[in-house]
């Protein structure tokens, strides 16, 4: 069965420290990953996506399908990066098709 | 253009009461979601429509919740008999469409339900 996973439910760095969010993923076929953020009073708004390959605000996520991971990174962390950030897949067949499926999210604090 | 809309914002209703959670999707969206947000829960899917139908009700939670959507544009949720546990905030997003090239999903500002 899918599954996505964020083990860390609250994460805090300091401005200008380098960040890491971790997303693992279980799934039989070839997903699409991503990346989807909510700022506070905001709405939910997709960050990234694996088969774009770029970055935005300064973040990336390399998806490793040997260690079925696409972990979250940013050399140098902002207070206007604290949000909750979701790892979501997307599956390439049937039902798993038209859905995403999300981790649990995690709460990145960014202190100055 | 607007973006998704939801309504009402807030719905604080009491146990045994049916409610109805109304989305508006962006105009010319084909496809339309419904997510459910909870504490400690993350973000549940609970159905997704194509159009007027609905390929994926596998993540509603019981037979107390259903959805509809009519005219291929606004969807409603409809809990029956709504218990404690239902209290979340329930997400809307649409799409231009689905399947085997990914649409980026909007999402709306959400409901938040309460069932006291």
């Amino acid at each position: 069965a899918q599954r996505v996973t964020q083990p860390e439910k609250l994460l805090s760095v300091f401005k200008g420290a380098p960040v890491e969010l971790k997303c693992n993923y279980s799934y039989s076929g070839s997903p699409e990953l991503f990346w989807y953020v909510q700022y506070s009073r905001q709405r939910l708004q997709l960050l990234l996506r694996h088969i774009s390959r770029e970055s935005i605000k300064g973040f990336t996520a390399d998806l490793n399908k040997g260690e079925t991971s696409f972990h979250l990174k940013k050399p140098f962390a902002q207070e206007e990066d604290s949000a909750m950030y979701y790892c979501a897949l997307r599956g390439d067949r049937g039902s798993t098709l038209g859905r995403l499926y999300f981790g649990r999210g995690t709460q990145l604090t960014v202190w100055p | 253009g607007a973006g998704v809309s939801q309504s009402p914002s807030n719905k604080v209703t009491e146990k045994g009461k049916d409610v109805e959670l109304r989305c508006d999707p962006i105009s010319g969206h084909t496809a339309l979601y419904w997510y459910r947000q909870s504490l400690g829960q993350g973000l549940e899917f609970l159905i997704y429509f194509q159009g007027n139908s609905a390929p994926d009700k596998s993540g509603l939670p019981s037979d107390r919740f259903s959805a509809e959507r009519t005219g291929g544009s606004v969807s409603t949720l409809t809990i029956q008999r709504t218990q404690q546990e239902d209290s979340a905030v329930y997400l809307c997003a649409s799409s231009l469409g689905s399947g085997t090239a990914h649409y980026e999903q909007y999402f709306g500002p959400g409901t938040r339900l309460t069932v006291t």
